[in-house]
């Protein structure tokens, strides 16, 4: 079975630091990889998609990285707003697989 | 602007049935790929089904397949998923969603409905 494993399933940090979450996928998916946010109680929330492509409005200090199998989202310094859980998705093909998400907590 | 309004959810017995519906609003509905996605009470999210833009061939996740049939009416901009046969692990919020960013390949999800609650409960 087609697998989406993302690490770590939870992560402490504090405003201003620099956090990577990565995804890997069990066989390759090319770019097909897109990052969500969601907040308490809100639907999920799309950042990239093509693996880095930002979508429009979403601040500069997310970016995403990788191809074939292994795949990273940074923030590069975390902002008050970006305390939040992420999912990785793939698109490779049908079924869509998503990652087990990443709380990001206030250290 | 584009907006999805998703409506049906409730409480409802193992083994009974639900409908959920999704307003769709702001573009070209007919356009686009909907999908149905899931998420349990802190849990992570679960694809369910999806229907083609021209209500072609649906496809399901293993869990639902055979229960749940997704449906869209491109004439009221509408997409729906019949749920029979509900189990208690059905119990989640559901999310209507729609799929963007395409080109020639499936696409990642650009909008997301707000979510309506499926609770299964005896």
């Amino acid at each position: 079975d087609f697998q989406m494993t993302q690490f770590p399933s939870t992560v402490s940090a504090s405003v201003g630091d620099r956090v990577t979450i990565t995804c890997r996928a069990s066989q390759s998916i090319s770019t097909w990889l897109a990052w969500y946010q969601q907040k308490p109680g809100k639907a999920p929330k799309i950042l990239i998609y093509m693996a880095s492509t930002l979508v429009s409005g979403v601040p500069s200090r997310f970016s995403g990285s990788g191809y074939g199998t292994d795949f990273t989202l940074t923030i590069s310094s975390l902002q008050p707003d970006d305390f939040a859980t992420y999912y990785c998705q793939e698109y490779n093909r049908y079924p869509v697989t998503f990652g087990q998400g990443t709380r990001l907590d206030i250290k | 602007q584009v907006q999805l309004v998703e409506s049906g959810g409730g409480v409802v017995q193992p083994g009974g049935s639900l409908t959920l519906s999704c307003a769709a609003s702001g573009f070209t509905f007919s356009n686009y790929v909907f999908h149905w996605v899931r998420q349990s009470q802190g849990a992570g999210l679960e694809w369910v089904a999806l229907v083609p833009s021209d209500g072609g061939i649906k496809q399901y996740a293993d869990s639902v397949r055979g229960r749940f049939t997704m449906s869209r009416d491109n004439s009221r901009d509408k997409v729906y998923l019949d749920m029979n046969s509900l189990r208690i692990e059905d119990s989640a919020v559901y999310y209507c969603v729609r799929e963007g960013y395409t080109s020639g390949h499936a696409g990642a999800f650009d909008y997301w409905g707000q979510g309506t609650l499926v609770t299964v409960s005896p």
